[in-house]
């Protein structure tokens, strides 16, 4: 079974700073998607990044960009120019490269960030 | 882009009655989507899939006779918290998959409250 940990319960950023947020994942496949979401206190889910394992770049989204090392099954976020609006739980997660029987995405537990005026 | 919307969005029930809450996919057609339960600072845990025109597939651990799951179209699927006790107070996303790129699009989720 796979599963996705995430190291950080909470990660704490300076306004206009940069935080690195931790993600490790267990898995037997070689196809694969890796995904971080945000939820906001508004509670609706978010997705922020999205990187497929076949890719050797790592995926960037604005400020939002992931260090994907897939021999070390590691995948972490990086947000830069922090502002507070990033303030949220993100969460990792991983899904199979989709099939019929394998969509369905497997979560980590989640880190708070918080940001700092 | 996607949307997918949840009624109620809120709801606060009586011990021993039953609930349903709605998730449709807007602007588009899923023939997939997913129930999730999420108390407060955790994660999110999937409860099931609900499947259009077949019967959902529950995880381990999730009372289907307890969590009742239709998903009669391809842009409605509904869970019915059957019973409903103060333990069943949580919060509860859908998520509905996109056919065209395999996407999960997550509706704005469900507060119950039982008391």
């Amino acid at each position: 079974a796979q599963t996705v940990t995430q190291s950080q319960p909470e990660m704490s950023v300076q306004e206009a700073e940069t935080v690195t947020l931790s993600c490790t994942y267990d898995t037997s496949e070689s196809d694969y998607y890796l995904f971080w979401y945000k939820q906001p206190p508004s509670r609706q889910m978010i997705l922020v990044i999205r990187q497929e394992a076949y890719k050797q770049q790592n995926a960037t989204e604005n400020r939002f960009s992931v260090n994907f090392q897939k021999a070390a099954k590691s995948f972490s976020l990086k947000i830069s120019d922090s502002q507070l609006g990033d303030a949220a739980m993100y969460f990792c997660a991983y899904r199979i490269f989709p099939n019929n029987a394998g969509n369905m995405l497997t979560f980590g537990g989640g880190t708070r960030l918080m940001v700092k005026p | 882009g996607a949307v997918v919307s949840q009624h109620p969005s809120w709801v606060i029930c009586k011990s021993g009655t039953s609930v349903k809450i709605e998730c449709r996919s807007l602007d588009f057609q899923a023939t997939t989507m997913f129930w999730y339960r999420q108390f407060p600072k955790q994660s999110l845990m999937l409860m099931a899939t609900s499947n259009e025109g077949s019967k959902a597939t529950y995880e381990q651990g999730v009372e289907k006779d307890k969590f009742l799951i239709n998903h009669a179209s391809l842009t409605l699927s509904t869970l019915t918290v059957t019973s409903a006790h103060p333990e069943d107070s949580s919060f509860y996303i859908c998520s509905a998959l996109s056919g065209r790129d395999r996407e999960q699009f997550f509706g704005p989720g469900t507060r119950l409250t039982v008391l």
